[in-house]
This record gives C-alpha cells, sequence and structure tokens, in this order.
C-alpha cells in the first residue's frame, strides 16, 4: 500500500497566483513527521518545509505553507504568489517514528508544477 | 561546507560493465542513503547505513552493493550493468534526529545510461 499519495501528476498556475499540491498519507504511527522537497530541472533535491505530528500549528516557510489536517491525513503544500523558478517536481515525504533511520522515510511520487508567465 | 558530494555527475555504461557511485558528505552525519529515480517518478531506497560497518537493504536493493568503511563515505557499487539500471542516483544523509524537523540533505545526483 503507497504509504504517500500525491494524486496530481501535473498542475499549472498562473504567475503571481497562490497553488495547492496535494499529499495524503498513511501511517499508524502517532510520531511522524511530514516534508516537502522541490526537485527543480537541474536535479537537486531541495528540502522545503516540515511538518510534525504533534505541532499545533501549521507550519509556515517565506511563501511555503503546510495544510496540516491531521484527521484527514492530508498534509497539502501551499505556495502564495508563485514565480516562474517554483516551477519543478514537489515530492511529499514521511517520517514514521521519532527517527530518520533507513525505510522510516518514505517519498510520494511527485507533482510536476508549471508556473505559466 | 560541502554537503553531500557525488561524483560522479554523468555516466554511461556498457552492459555487463560495473562501476562505483561515490559519496561523500562532510556534516558528521550517522545516517547515510542511496536512493534511485526513474523517469517521472519518486526516490526509491536501495541502501541505507547508520553508521561505518552497519547497512542495509532497502526497497530495491538487487544489482548493487554499498559499503561504509568511514562515517563519511558510502559508496554504491553496480556490477554487471543492466539497462534497467538506467537512472538518477542520489546519495543522502541525515543526523540522527529524535523528533525533530531535520530532513535529508542530498547530493546532487549521478545520471546513469546503461546501454
Amino acid at each position: 500500500a503507497q504509504k504517500i499519495t500525491q494524486t496530481q501528476p501535473g498542475m499549472f498556475v498562473q504567475e503571481k497566483e497562490a497553488v495547492t499540491l496535494d499529499c495524503t498519507y498513511d501511517t499508524s504511527d502517532p510520531s511522524y513527521g511530514l516534508f516537502w522537497y522541490k526537485q527543480p530541472s537541474s536535479g537537486e533535491m531541495i528540502f522545503l518545509i516540515y511538518q510534525g505530528s504533534y505541532d499545533q500549528q501549521n507550519a509556515t516557510e517565506g511563501r511555503y505553507s503546510l495544510n496540516f489536517q491531521k484527521a484527514r491525513k492530508s498534509a497539502n503544500l501551499v505556495i502564495s504568489a508563485s514565480q516562474l523558478g517554483d516551477s519543478a517536481m514537489y515530492f511529499c515525504a514521511m517520517r514514521e517514528g521519532r527517527d530518520n533511520y533507513g525505510q522510516n522515510f518514505v517519498f510520494g511520487p511527485g507533482t510536476r508544477l508549471s508556473v505559466l508567465p | 561546507n560541502a554537503g553531500v558530494t557525488q561524483t560522479p555527475k554523468f555516466r554511461i555504461l556498457k552492459i555487463g560493465q560495473s562501476m562505483t557511485l561515490q559519496c561523500a558528505q562532510d556534516m558528521n552525519h550517522n545516517y547515510m542513503y542511496w536512493y534511485r529515480q526513474d523517469p517521472g517518478m519518486g526516490l526509491k531506497l536501495i541502501y541505507y547505513s547508520v553508521g561505518a560497518g552497519i547497512t542495509d537493504k532497502g526497497e530495491v536493493p538487487n544489482g548493487y552493493n554499498v559499503s561504509r568503511s568511514t562515517t563519511e563515505d558510502f559508496p554504491l557499487r553496480l556490477e554487471l550493468a543492466a539497462p534497467s539500471q538506467t537512472s538518477v542516483y542520489f546519495c543522502a544523509s541525515s543526523p540522527i534526529s529524535v523528533g525533530t524537523n531535520y530532513g535529508y540533505t542530498f547530493g546532487s545526483g549521478t545520471r546513469l545510461t546503461v546501454v
């Protein structure tokens, strides 16, 4: 069974508009962490934002925010005021438990975001 | 800070050849990982290591071997390359973290083509 689901293979957004990238996860561990990574066309993986399962507030990092709905097991990434440089693949990832070790850390299939001028 | 360094960045192999992908980190991270990313897909874990001398198989270990003789280095060995191993390979590292927001630090990737 997929532990991380990203149902949008591709998304388009107009420059300066906001966009939401969906991520749902599956775990029975009460302690977990959720991450979003950006992979531009150059190929590197860039860490964007983190949400812990016990965090009371949604995480924010600049133009990135994470809409965390624990009961629905969703962790959607919201990018405000999209820029052309936001065009990239975006991966949702989950760490089960409190340790980063090994197979506790899984990635979703990714969503390709294209920002239109 | 160099972070995670992978070499080479690109390589073309013939079927049946062998090669080693190098990975080094200078952050004194205990955990290191190798992932492969097939075109249009997410990352799949090949092997991982908790420290020098300790390695474990991930989701897709067949056709690969690893070693971890030092904290800094985690090379990935491909024996008898096959076209199915055409992929982009990422090395990553992380500290032992308990309940923190520390994700992985990734290398820049190695694009491997087997022909």
